[in-house]
């Protein structure tokens, strides 16, 4: 257990309003990822944070912006959710600052209707 | 450009029966390369890793992995499976420090 919770686990929401999902961990680690999987395409890496208030964009960050005020939480906005943006969205946590794996947050499963 | 291939959507074996999932990726040098399973509504756990040395890496659950550079290769094995094995599994490569791509998963069916 990497210490990783994700909120809300599931939400519906309606095109064109803004949703934020939250991350939160326990273990005061530098390194944050958001990806989104999808069928067909595994996770795709959205956005990533390599400490407080740096942040720089993934593969598929268009329609997306995210915050990190504070070491424990990452925050991922949609500012405008479109049906595209339904997929479930994982969290994800470096322990060092190398070349190692990434653990995983259990994912929100996100409906844009 | 960087890309994870896993070339087999979906496999089913028997309960007893070994197990091979491909993985092919493309990169110039010698990549971090990983194996991660998950569980249905679950997160992603690490199967394994391979960073450097010895190509055969053995991981948790009675998986193991070899490395080929040859054919940019990172071929996921289990000699037995097992009904718990049934789940979904992605090959993960690790490009730059925050660059990890991965494959679109294969996912297992486990017979009687």
């Amino acid at each position: 257990d990497a210490g990783i919770t994700q909120s809300p686990r599931h939400k519906v929401t309606e095109t064109g309003t803004p949703v934020t999902l939250r991350c939160h961990q326990t273990e005061n680690h530098r390194y944050m990822y958001w990806y989104r999987q999808d069928p067909g395409h595994g996770l795709r890496l959205i956005h990533y944070s390599y400490g407080v208030k740096d942040t720089d964009k993934g593969e598929v960050s268009d329609g997306y912006s995210v915050s990190r005020s504070k070491t424990e939480d990452f925050l991922l906005t949609l500012e405008s959710a479109t049906s595209s943006q339904t997929s479930v969205y994982f969290c994800a946590i470096k322990r060092v600052d190398s070349y190692t794996e990434a653990f995983f947050g259990q994912g929100t499963r996100l409906t844009v209707v | 450009a960087q890309s994870v291939t896993q070339p087999d959507i979906h496999i089913t074996v028997s309960e007893g029966a070994s197990l091979e999932l491909r993985c092919n990726y493309s990169y110039g040098a010698t990549p971090y390369l990983f194996w991660y399973v998950q569980s249905p509504g679950q997160g992603l756990q690490l199967l394994l890793k391979y960073f450097s040395g010895d190509t055969l890496v053995q991981g948790i659950k009675g998986f193991e992995a070899e490395f080929k550079r040859s054919q940019s290769s990172f071929n996921l094995r289990k000699p037995s499976v097992h009904w718990s094995d049934a789940a979904e599994y992605f090959c993960a490569v690790l490009y730059n420090n925050n660059d990890m791509r991965f494959g679109a998963g294969t996912r297992l069916t486990v017979k009687p």
